[in-house]
């Protein structure tokens, strides 16, 4: 266990659904991420929050919309999804934004049909 | 292009052998981590070595790092089934406030 949590861990929609993902981290840490992995590519970023506060955000499309109540607490809603848009998205947490080690959960196996 | 390119990209090797992946980066960096991933789960990381350090070791790992050619190496000492995973490496670039850079990878297959 990395003291990072995601659910659900697969899901599966249609194009026209709406959906969140979920993670908690229960390390203490300030910087939370979103990723996404499709295969056979490097591990792209989508969002970095610092403190609750949005620092960098990856010419991602609008229909991933992030939210980040609290330094624990970090969702990606989904909405009119794209069959290219299935993939492994991971939700890392780090103490601090920048080079420190990230700690990953274990991932959400996303599925558009 | 990207900032860390794994080689090799796939390495199948007999239990008991030692297993050595490469990482070559771009630009200067702050530091290099490699992390370690199990098919379809969360990235681990295993070590992390500054700009300023030449090698360094954890348990049956060892890395090393030369920032003249940009590059760096992760051993792994008599490897073992369970070390069948895929390894990555990132990089803290200098001129990046927020993000490690990635490479795609190298997927490792130790055979029993």
């Amino acid at each position: 266990e990395t003291g990072v949590t995601q659910t659900p861990r697969h899901l599966v929609m249609g194009m026209t659904n709406k959906k969140s993902l979920k993670c908690e981290q229960h390390l203490g840490h300030n910087a939370m991420y979103w990723y996404k992995q499709s295969a056979k590519k490097p591990l792209e970023l989508m969002f970095v929050y610092s403190l609750e506060e949005r620092v960098e955000n990856n010419s991602v499309p609008s229909r991933f919309s992030p939210e980040c109540p609290n330094s624990s607490h970090l969702f990606l809603h989904l909405h009119t999804l794209q069959p290219e848009d299935s993939a492994l998205y991971l939700c890392a947490s780090s103490q601090g934004t920048g080079g420190y080690e990230q700690y990953f959960g274990p991932g959400t196996r996303l599925t558009v049909t | 292009s990207q900032q860390g390119e794994e080689d090799p990209q796939a390495l199948s090797i007999q239990e008991g052998e030692n297993a050595t992946m490469n990482c070559s980066y771009k630009t200067s960096i702050n530091n290099l981590q490699w992390y370690r991933q199990n098919s379809g789960r969360g990235l681990v990381h295993l070590i992390l070595i500054r700009s300023n350090e030449r090698e360094k070791h954890s348990g049956r790992l060892r890395v090393t790092l030369d920032t003249s050619k940009k590059s760096s190496s992760l051993l792994i000492t008599a490897s073992r089934a369970a070390d069948t995973a895929s390894y990555f490496c990132a990089t803290d670039a200098m001129d990046s406030n927020y993000q490690l850079i990635w490479g795609a990878g190298t997927k490792l297959i130790i055979k029993p």
